[in-house]
């Protein structure tokens, strides 16, 4: 198994919903990457784990709340979204985050629309 | 000034040209990645590159770490080949990876 598989691929909530994404992979990677894209935009790095551990926050607001239950799952938990958060979150992992030299396996991306 | 600079930003080829896509960067780098993505579509990795030449197929990378300069190379391009193309490096001991603005790339057949 060779992918990142990322669920849902569509969401639509409102600024009051409670929703999660999830991202899956079975290639023994011990790093697990969020980023969010924005249209026509390159995207950002959001949060990394490593071994399970949050090992990068790039001062993401708390609505956003990951969490790693083990090594090949990674969730993105969403509350109280506002509408400009809307975009295309996209999971990766790689073998590594400690060498600077691992190349990344991304999944296909969950888009959000936040109403 | 951006750290990674791409160019050009939009690139229309007929099918069958050879494509050159351009990166510059600025800082000391650990590794630089070439990426596609297809409209709406997630991120594949095509190559990641410290020094050297790397070829895939169709696809060719090149770096030249003195001049902080990459280059990727197309033959043959067909319609498929449509998609942004990303390159990012990534810095010292960790992935972040730092991205370019991408290239949008359009072969008409």
């Amino acid at each position: 198994d060779t992918e990142v598989t990322q669920t849902p691929k569509h969401l639509v909530m409102g600024m009051t919903n409670k929703k999660s994404l999830k991202c899956e992979q079975h290639m023994g990677h011990r790093a697990m990457y969020w980023y969010k894209q924005k249209a026509k935009k390159p995207p950002e790095l959001m949060f990394v784990y490593s071994y399970e551990k949050l090992s990068i926050n790039e001062s993401v607001p708390s609505r956003f709340s990951p969490e790693c239950p083990n090594s090949s799952l990674l969730n993105l938990h969403l509350h109280a979204l506002q509408p400009e958060d809307s975009a295309l979150y996209l999971c990766a992992s790689s073998q590594g985050s400690g060498s600077g030299a691992n190349v990344l396996t991304f999944g296909a991306g969950s888009r959000l629309t936040v109403l | 000034k951006n750290e990674v600079e791409q160019s050009p930003q939009n690139l229309t080829a007929q099918e069958g040209e050879f494509i050159t896509i351009n990166c510059s960067y600025s800082v000391g780098i650990s590794a630089l990645h070439w990426l596609q993505q297809h409209p709406g579509g997630g991120i594949v990795s095509l190559f990641m590159l410290s020094s050297g030449k790397k070829k895939h197929g169709r696809l060719i990378a090149t770096i030249n770490i003195q001049e902080k300069h990459s280059s990727l190379h197309i033959t043959a391009s067909h319609p498929r080949d449509s998609a942004v193309y990303i390159c990012a490096v990534s810095r010292g001991a960790t992935n972040k990876l730092i991205f370019g603005t991408g290239t949008l790339l359009a072969v008409q057949p």
